[in-house]
């Protein structure tokens, strides 16, 4: 695709529910990330894949979060036994390996997280 | 830890004028890389400007461009000719240069710009 795909857009959730938020990254980056944004904490870092490397977790708030990348390409982030903190937008942004362009970071449209 | 402060909560501009957005940022590194995104009410993050800390020269996009002082640890982003579109939130982002550190951006709290006609 032509961009950082994420769904759902929105997902509205009961409390203590698991809940799976997907990306799509740009063709051919290599490195995947993501961020929580909320009203209290503002843009915060989550966790990093780069290609076959360990991922960089030390975003993570709590062992409910977790996340992965198959295949080098979609990212599932999966927050389990919800709590209504844990509402935001969950932002998805991939970047290349090299080029001009290999700093930048692409982002998505996020996905909108309500916890009843 | 590096730190990044946005103090304008918000921002008013009249359309076609020119108006500039603090940033500043703490940081003991020397490599490092700064950027503003643009974020609008569709939620989708844009790249604004990016500056890399070993250039001198301040980087420009059209309209858009920076006073980078790297002393001061200031990077304001200043626009010129304001149009409706650029009402938005703007975000002031640093990333380090250190491989280590795994290449993710800090964010400031943002400014919401609105742009009046």
């Amino acid at each position: 695709g032509a961009g950082v795909s994420q769904s759902p857009s929105n997902k509205v959730t009961e409390k203590g529910k698991d809940v799976e938020l997907r990306c799509d990254p740009i063709s051919g980056h290599t490195a995947l990330y993501w961020y929580r944004q909320s009203l209290g904490q503002g843009l915060e870092f989550l966790i990093y894949f780069q290609g076959n490397s360990a991922p960089d977790k030390s975003g993570l708030p709590s062992d409910r979060f977790s996340a992965e990348r198959t295949g080098g390409s979609v990212s599932t982030l999966t927050i389990q036994r919800t709590q209504q903190e844990d509402s935001a937008v969950y932002l998805c942004a991939s970047s290349p390996v090299g080029g001009w362009t290999k700093n930048i970071q692409y982002f998505g449209a996020g996905t909108r997280l309500s916890v009843l | 830890a590096q730190t990044v402060t946005q103090s304008q909560p918000e921002m008013s501009v009249q359309e076609a004028e020119t108006v500039t957005l603090s940033c500043t940022y703490d940081t003991s590194e020397s490599d490092y890389y700064l950027f503003w995104y643009k974020q609008p009410p569709s939620r989708q993050m844009i790249l604004v400007i990016r500056q890399e800390a070993y250039k001198q020269q301040n980087a420009t996009e059209n309209r858009f461009s920076v006073n980078f002082q790297k002393a001061a640890k200031s990077f304001s982003l200043k626009i010129s000719d304001s149009q409706l579109g650029d009402a938005a939130m703007y975000f002031c982002a640093y990333r380090s240069g250190v491989k280590e550190y795994g290449n993710k951006l800090v964010f400031g709290a943002g400014t919401i710009l609105r742009v009046k006609s």
